[in-house]
């Protein structure tokens, strides 16, 4: 089946620092990413949908300056937390739609990057 | 709007027990309804789908019944095990093109043998 990767799966920073976690999608040409934001013991939340080639799509409260996504390419988005602080602690997950599928049934997620801002 | 509320945990069984997870949804139009898994330490899975009403997904010995007069999916299993032991997330889609899914807050199941 599709596999989509997170690099990295774990990283540490200070605060004030600016973080990139990379969403690849290995085996599919994903015209679609969605990054989610998993608070523990809650559901996930839907940051941002990112298409290739345009400006990401941001939900409601989330700050677009803040959480930077760029989609390159076809097989990868990256999510950049700008000056993190503390409350930007928290797992972020990516997904990848695969093209012409048209339903979110295709959606493969990544396994996931536990940021953690001190 | 389209939301998923699935019934709180933590869910604690002994091995072998049997397994009912409540969701409840609300969607416009025909949406199609998830389950997915998150074991310790890893990432989302897809557990089972439905797709339209009446359909039934099942994987792994676990079923759920796209009930639209009830606009329910509940998530039943016969028999537990100690390796069901994870997060159990219950979502859909609006089955609209490009569109995410939604999450309900997810259901932890322990299983102790």
């Amino acid at each position: 089946g599709a596999v989509v990767s997170q690099h990295p799966s774990r990283v540490i920073c200070k605060s004030g620092t600016s973080v990139k976690i990379e969403c690849r999608s290995l085996d599919f040409q994903a015209t679609t990413m969605f990054w989610y934001r998993q608070f523990p013991k809650k559901s996930l939340m839907l940051m941002a949908t990112s298409n290739e080639g345009s400006k990401a799509t941001y939900e409601q409260g989330v700050e677009k300056d803040k959480f930077l996504i760029n989609h390159a390419s076809l097989t990868l988005s990256t999510l950049t937390v700008t000056s993190a602080h503390p409350e930007d602690s928290s797992f972020y997950i990516c997904s990848a739609n695969t093209p012409g599928q048209g339903f979110s049934d295709t959606q493969y997620f990544g396994p996931g990057t536990r940021l953690t801002v001190l | 709007g389209n939301s998923v509320t699935q019934m709180e945990g933590p869910v604690t069984l002994s091995e072998e027990a049997f397994l009912t997870i409540n969701c409840t949804y609300t969607a416009t139009g025909y949406p199609s309804l998830f389950w997915y898994v998150q074991y310790p330490g890893e990432g989302l899975q897809l557990l089972l789908k439905a797709t339209k009403a009446d359909d039934k997904g099942s994987n792994k010995g676990f079923e759920a019944t796209y009930r639209k007069e009830t606009t329910s999916f509940h998530l039943e299993k016969g028999s537990v095990q100690v390796s069901d032991s994870a997060v159990y997330f219950c979502a859909l889609t609006p089955n609209q093109a490009g569109t995410a899914l939604i999450f309900g807050k997810g259901t932890t199941l322990s299983v102790s043998s």
